[in-house]
């Protein structure tokens, strides 16, 4: 079993629609969530991270965590062709990050 | 404010050769922490610096080190390098490292091709 677990996609979503990312952890002890996004031939640009259960927004990203189900989301409201591009789940432990191989996001025009 | 600075871009190596690379972290950041990016692998982590120590280590051979210097420049080295070993190698940089209430961001990256 991987240590962060993402669907691969991909996810394909209209513009103006809601993209819902989802990711799973198999180790407790993770201290800290980030969600990163990559473009294609880039580098990862972080969108948010979340430490404590529940949720925070920023903007149109929203990052749910639920630590009881070692399960971390992310949704973007109102998707833009821009969106499209690969996300990144990572979690901090024991001082490094650790990855899922990432969800290919396509937002339709 | 600057961000991550990752030189060079792109290299192209032979195999047997050995390569080293820079990265500057964001000014006031004293920890850079060092990942490879395969297709196949994902994002990896090599190691991580903090105030010119290696606080942790990946699971990578002893042919990837790496240093950093007071000023918080890391450079990583790669000794006899391995087709395999071609992959975007990424810095991320953070005030105190990968923890709690603490984001680290990346460098745009460098392109290693072992021919």
């Amino acid at each position: 079993q991987k240590e962060v677990e993402q669907n691969s996609g991909p996810l394909s979503v209209p513009e103006g629609a809601i993209a819902s990312l989802n990711c799973t952890y198999s180790d407790r002890g993770s201290q800290s969530f980030f969600w990163y996004r990559q473009y294609s031939g880039k580098s990862p640009e972080l969108i948010m991270f979340i430490y404590s259960n529940g949720d925070k927004e920023d903007g149109r990203f929203t990052a749910q965590l639920n630590k009881a189900s070692q399960y971390v989301s992310l949704l973007i409201r109102d998707s833009q062709p821009s969106d499209s591009a690969t996300y990144l789940c990572a979690v901090s432990k024991g001082g490094k990050l650790i990855f899922g191989q990432g969800t290919e996001l396509s937002v339709k025009p | 404010k600057a961000g991550v600075t990752q030189t060079p871009r792109y290299l192209i190596k032979t195999r047997g050769q050995q390569v080293t690379l820079s990265c500057s972290p964001i000014s006031g950041h004293r920890s850079v922490s060092w990942y490879q990016q395969t297709p196949g692998q994902g994002l990896q982590f090599l190691f991580e610096y903090f105030s010119e120590t290696q606080r942790n280590k990946g699971n990578f051979p002893g042919r990837f080190s790496g240093r950093q210097f007071s000023n918080s420049r890391s450079e990583m080295n790669v000794s006899t390098l391995e087709l395999g070993d071609s992959a975007l190698y990424l810095c991320a940089s953070s005030e105190f490292g990968t923890g709690v209430n603490t984001e680290a961001f990346f460098g745009q990256g460098t392109r290693l091709t072992v021919v």
